[in-house]
Order: structure tokens, then sequence, then C-alpha cells
């Protein structure tokens, strides 16, 4: 079984719409994160959270919400959807652990093809 | 100015051929550096990290130039399960260390 993953995989909506992205991981890591991905521009950081109580905005949160409902799980939330959130979605985990190279990989789950009309 | 650049390519090499990505940095304070591996439609998958002095797996070599700020990844004896999008991944200072990708250089190794 996959140690990271999303629901749903893929999903088309309609401006105006409220989507929930779901992200599980079996990790047992504390970090997790949410990114997008555009042809061209690489992978921006939406929202990240080192730990249940602990949410920080990323590079491009406007429009975004998210939810950490437990160490396990991280929602990511767009209340109102509108065509330019057309995206793939990564949701990623991190352990800062002993090692450094533990401390700063990041594994990602894979994605969430999210097509708003 | 983008934080971290690279060619975006393609880059279509025959098989056995040995090739070199560059990609940049601006933030003299970054701290750490890798390159990721992205297959098509897939997601991200670390594939090493960058030392200063240099590093070696297999048949890649990453090397980093503080000095001029840019990092490289050298495929050697290219095989076609090489064929992949290769993300530069800097890490800068600061208690977030947060991730900044580049936009990958995508690679085709032809038969």
């Amino acid at each position: 079984d996959a140690d990271v993953t999303q629901t749903p995989r893929n999903r088309i909506t309609k401006t105006g719409k409220r989507i929930m992205l779901e992200c599980s991981q079996t990790k047992g890591h504390d970090r997790m994160y949410w990114y997008r991905q555009d042809p061209g521009l690489g992978l921006r950081l939406i929202y990240y959270s080192f730990d249940v109580k602990d949410i920080n905005k990323g590079e491009i949160s406007d429009g975004y919400s998210v939810s950490r409902q437990a160490q396990a799980k991280f929602s990511l939330s767009l209340e109102s959807a509108i065509p330019n959130q057309t995206a793939l979605y990564f949701c990623a985990t991190s352990d800062p652990g002993a090692r450094a190279l533990a401390y700063n990989e990041q594994f990602f789950g894979p994605g969430t093809r999210l097509t708003v009309l | 100015r983008k934080e971290v650049e690279q060619d975006p390519g393609p880059f279509n090499v025959p098989e056995g051929a040995t090739v070199a990505f560059n990609c940049t940095y601006s933030n003299s304070a970054s701290q750490s550096f890798f390159w990721y591996r992205q297959d098509c439609r897939k997601e991200p998958k670390l594939l090493m990290s960058v030392y200063s002095s240099g590093n070696e797996d297999g048949r890649f070599t990453a090397q980093l130039n503080r000095a001029s700020q840019y990092i490289s990844l050298l495929i050697r004896d290219s095989k076609l399960s090489d064929s992949a999008t290769y993300l530069c991944v800097v890490i800068s200072s600061g208690s977030a260390r947060q991730l900044t990708f580049g936009s990958g250089t995508q690679l085709t190794v032809l038969p």
C-alpha cells in the first residue's frame, strides 16, 4: 500500500464550487505539505503543517484553506473554485529525524488532477 | 527572476550518451540542494542530494558551485529508463526550511 495517498485522483468541477482534496499518510511523519504544479512553473507551496496544531501559509495560499485533522491527515479546500486553480495538486510529508537527509527529503502522494471549468 | 531556474529542455539523447543539466539559484543564503526525478504524470521522488564536495551515485554525479550559485547533474551511459523530468530543489535558511522547486528539465533517452 502507498505511504501517502490522495483522494480524489481526478476531479472536474465548476467555477464557484467548494472542493476538498484529502491526503492521508502512514509514514508517521509530523510534517505535511500541499503543493500545486503548473506547466512551466514547477511545484509551488500552498500550505504546510509541522504538527496538528501548527499550520502555515506557503507561497500561494490565497483562495485555499487547510485542515490538519490528525497527524496522518491533511486536507486542502478550495472554498470557491476558479479556473486558474486548475492544476496538479500534490501532498507531501517529511520527518525531521536525526539524519540530515531524512530531515530534508519529502515524500509525495500520487497527485490530484483538478480541473475547474 | 525566478528563485530557482532550469533549462526546460527537452533534452533528447541516444542511449549511452552523457547528458548534463544545470540549475541556478538566486538566494545566496540557500543551504541545501537536491535533485528530484518526476516521471510523466507521477509524483516527484528524491534522486540525490548535492553536497559541497560533489557526490556520485552510480551513473549520476551532482556538483555544487556556491560562488556561481549553480548546481549540476551529470548522467553517464544514459538508459531508456532515465527518461523523466529532473527537478532542481533548493532549501533556504530559516526555520521553515521550505523547498523551492525549479520548473524541471525534461529528458528523453532514445533507443
